[in-house]
C-alpha cells in the first residue's frame, strides 16, 4: 500500500496563476482533509470531506476550492494564487472507525 | 480563538534527559487527544493518543499525562535520544463523525548528544 500520496511535491507559481493539488489514498478511507502548515502556526484545516461527493470548510478556506469526485481522491484548487498561499500543504485521510489521521508527504508551494 | 495552546515553541534536551511538552485546551467537548511527530520533509505521524477517561497512557519511552479538571495534557519523552529530534504537535478532537483535529502550533525538539 502506498498510503497517502500527494502530487506534485514542489511547485512555484506566479501571482494570479491557478493550480490543482492532488491527494490520493489507497486505504479505502471515508474521511479526507487538506491542511496548510506555516512556520509557528501549526497545521490549519482548509477543507475536509466525509465522503465521496461531500466537502466542508475548515478554519482557513478562503482562496481554495476542493472536490471529491472519487472516494480515493481529494483535490485542492487555487483559482488565483496569492503570495499569502505560500505554504506546505498536507493531505490526510482517516477511516470511520478510528480518529487517527494518516498524512501524505506534503506539497511545498511558493507563490511569487 | 486558539482552541489548543502548546508550549514551549522549542526545546533543547540533553541525550538521556526528559522532554516535556504541554498543551491546554478550551473546548470541554474534546474527547480525543493525540500527539503527532513530524520529521523534516515528512508528514506528521501519530505517536500516541489518549481519551479523557484515563489520566495517563504510556507507550515505550512516550507518556501522555492528562488532567481533565485543568484541561491540560502533556507529552513526556523519557531517556530522550537524538533520533527523537522532531516537531511535535498536540491535537484535540470531538469524537463525532465528520469532525476534524484541532492542532497546537507545534514544538521543535532538539536532543543533543
Amino acid at each position: 500500500n502506498a498510503g497517502v500520496t500527494q502530487t506534485p511535491k514542489f511547485r512555484v507559481l506566479k501571482t494570479g496563476q491557478s493550480m490543482t493539488l492532488l491527494c490520493a489514498q489507497d486505504m479505502n478511507h471515508e474521511y479526507m482533509y487538506w491542511y496548510r502548515q506555516d512556520p509557528g502556526m501549526g497545521l490549519r484545516l482548509i477543507h475536509y470531506s466525509v465522503g465521496e461527493g461531500t466537502t466542508a470548510k475548515g478554519e482557513v478556506p478562503d482562496g481554495y476550492n476542493v472536490s471529491r469526485l472519487k472516494k480515493q481522491n481529494f483535490l485542492l484548487g487555487l483559482e488565483s494564487a496569492a503570495p499569502s498561499q505560500t505554504s506546505v500543504y498536507f493531505c490526510a485521510s482517516s477511516p470511520t472507525y478510528s480518529n487517527e489521521q494518516f498524512f501524505g508527504p506534503g506539497t511545498r508551494l511558493t507563490v511569487l | 480563538q486558539q482552541q489548543v495552546k502548546q508550549s514551549p515553541q522549542s526545546l533543547i534536551v540533553q541525550k538521556g534527559g526528559i522532554s516535556i511538552i504541554n498543551c491546554a485546551y478550551e473546548n470541554t467537548a474534546f474527547d480525543y487527544f493525540p500527539w503527532y511527530q513530524q520529521f523534516p520533509g515528512k508528514g506528521p505521524a501519530l505517536l500516541i493518543a489518549i481519551r479523557p477517561d484515563v489520566s495517563e497512557k504510556k507507550e515505550g519511552r512516550f507518556t501522555i499525562s492528562f488532567n481533565k479538571s485543568a484541561k491540560q495534557f502533556s507529552l513526556h519523552i523519557m531517556d530522550s535520544q537524538p533520533g527523537d529530534s522532531a516537531t511535535y504537535f498536540c491535537a484535540a478532537k470531538v469524537n463525532q463523525a465528520g469532525t476534524a483535529l484541532i492542532f497546537g502550533k507545534g514544538t521543535t525538539l532538539s536532543v543533543s548528544s
